[in-house]
C-alpha cells in the first residue's frame, strides 16, 4: 500500500487566494483526521471523518475553512480567502475504526501565505 | 485544551545512552500512544498501551503507564544517530474521542 497520500507536497499562494489540500487515504481505513502543525501552536486536530461523515470539527479555526470527504478514497481541506497565519504543515491521517486505533500519517502540505 | 504534555520538551544524549521521555495527562484514558515525527516527514505510530496495561515492549522501545499517576514513559535504550526526531504522545479518552496529542520532545541523539 502507498500510505496515506497527500497533494501538494507544497503551496505557495498569496492572500486572499482559495487553497485547497488533498488527501487520499489508506485504502479500507474509514475514519480520516486533518491536522494543522506549526511551531506555535504544535499539531492540532482540525477535523475527522468517520465513514466519510464528520463527527468533529471543533478545531476548524473559523468559517474559512471547510472540508469534505465526498467518498471512502478522497478528502479535500479548502481555505478560503487564506491568509498569512494560515501558513503551517497540514497533514491528513487514515485509521481503520474510529479515532482509539494508531492513526497513519501522510507526508503533509507544507503551505505558505505571503 | 492540552492533554498529553511531554517532558523534558528537548533532549541531547550521546550515542548508545538511552533516552527517557515522559508524558502527563489530565483526564481518564482508553488508550495512549506514542509517535515519533523526523524533520518535514509525517508521524509515524511507534507503540499503543491500553490503560489496563502497566508495560510494554517493542525492540527498543519501552512504554510504561501509571493511571494513578497519570503519566506515562518511552525509554529508547541504546540509542543511535538515527533515533533523531521529536516525540509525540497521544491520549484517547473512554469514548474512543478525542484524540489530542501533546507538544512532543525533541529528542537528539549525538554520534
Amino acid at each position: 500500500d502507498a500510505g496515506v497520500i497527500q497533494s501538494p507536497r507544497h503551496e505557495v499562494t498569496e492572500m486572499g487566494q482559495e487553497v485547497t489540500l488533498r488527501c487520499k487515504p489508506i485504502s479500507g481505513h474509514n475514519s480520516l483526521f486533518w491536522y494543522r502543525q506549526t511551531m506555535m501552536r504544535g499539531l492540532e486536530l482540525l477535523i475527522y471523518f468517520n465513514n466519510n461523515v464528520p463527527i468533529d470539527d471543533s478545531g476548524m479555526p473559523e468559517d474559512r475553512f471547510s472540508a469534505k470527504m465526498p467518498n471512502a478514497s478522497f478528502s479535500t481541506l479548502k481555505i478560503q480567502p487564506s491568509e498569512p497565519r494560515d501558513s503551517a504543515v497540514y497533514f491528513c491521517a487514515s485509521s481503520f475504526s474510529r479515532q482509539g486505533n494508531e492513526q497513519f500519517f501522510g507526508p503533509g502540505t507544507r503551505l505558505t501565505v505571503l | 485544551s492540552q492533554q498529553g504534555e511531554e517532558d523534558p520538551q528537548a533532549l541531547s544524549i550521546q550515542e548508545g545512552e538511552n533516552a527517557t521521555m515522559n508524558c502527563s495527562y489530565k483526564t481518564s484514558i482508553n488508550n495512549l500512544q506514542w509517535y515519533r515525527q523526523n524533520s518535514g516527514r509525517g508521524l509515524v505510530h511507534l507503540i499503543l498501551i491500553r490503560s489496563n496495561e502497566r508495560e510494554k515492549h517493542s525492540g527498543r522501545l519501552r512504554v510504561t503507564l501509571d493511571t494513578s499517576k497519570k503519566s506515562s514513559s518511552l525509554l529508547i535504550t541504546a540509542s543511535r544517530a538515527a533515533d533523531t526526531a521529536s516525540y509525540f504522545c497521544a491520549t484517547v479518552d473512554n469514548y474512543g474521542q478525542n484524540f489530542v496529542f501533546g507538544p512532543g520532545t525533541r529528542l537528539s541523539v549525538l554520534p
